[in-house]
């Protein structure tokens, strides 16, 4: 059975910075794209950025220059760094590997002084 | 910039089929976007329904069925019960790993 477990969301001031994990069991991350999707409170899906299997990065216009994703193949996790946070960051972070159908839980973000 | 079009709502009968459906602002949608679609109610996470145009997660009872119908991928809900009200979304892959959600279709069954 595949999982994703996402962690390390928490209450952070605006500016400061916050890294996510994601988890992997029952898939391996460099089999396929694996992606970070947020949904803000009250709001739809969406798309943030993507570590593919090859390595390749890409983000969200919206994000560009202050998120950055990675993995440690050595255990199967996926990360998203998050820095310089704002108020509209607020919302939970979902990893998904999209192409497959396969989601995590989600971990909420919130920005707030 | 090109946008994921979705009916912001739809309404179905109990019992009835109702079809939602994610389109291009721009362009024809194919099995090469890798439509997928999802279902969400308050407060969980989105659950996949269908993946890859017509892959049915695991799990997901076989009256859900997507399918690409003209210009756009479709979700079509057959028997639709009460729990079927909620928030569905759908989302395309529009290349070099990227992918785009469409914002949303909220289905009334009444």
């Amino acid at each position: 059975e595949v999982q994703l477990l996402e962690s390390g969301g928490g209450l952070v001031q605006p500016g400061g910075s916050l890294r996510l994990s994601c988890a992997a069991s029952g898939f391996t991350l460099t089999s396929s794209g694996v992606s970070w999707v947020r949904q803000a409170p009250g709001k739809g899906l969406e798309w943030v950025s993507v570590i593919t299997s090859g390595g390749s990065t890409y983000y969200a216009d919206s994000v560009k220059g202050r998120f950055t994703v990675s993995r440690d193949n050595s255990k199967n996790t996926l990360y998203l760094q998050i820095n310089s946070l704002r108020a509209e960051d607020t919302a939970v972070y979902y990893c998904a590997s999209v192409r497959n159908g396969f989601w995590g839980q989600g971990t909420l973000v919130t920005v707030s002084s | 910039q090109t946008v994921v079009t979705q009916e912001p709502s739809f309404s179905v009968s109990p019992g009835g089929t109702v079809t939602l459906t994610c389109g291009l602002s721009s362009g024809s949608v194919s099995t090469s976007y890798y439509p997928g679609w999802y279902q969400q109610t308050p407060g969980q996470a989105p659950r996949t329904l269908i993946y890859s145009t017509n892959s049915r997660s695991s799990g997901v009872p076989d009256r859900f069925s997507g399918s690409i119908l003209g210009n756009k991928a479709a979700l079509t809900i057959t028997g639709a019960q009460a729990d079927d009200e909620c928030d569905y979304y759908c989302v395309l892959y529009m290349g070099s790993g990227i992918w785009m959600f469409g914002g949303g279709t909220k289905l009334t069954v009444l």
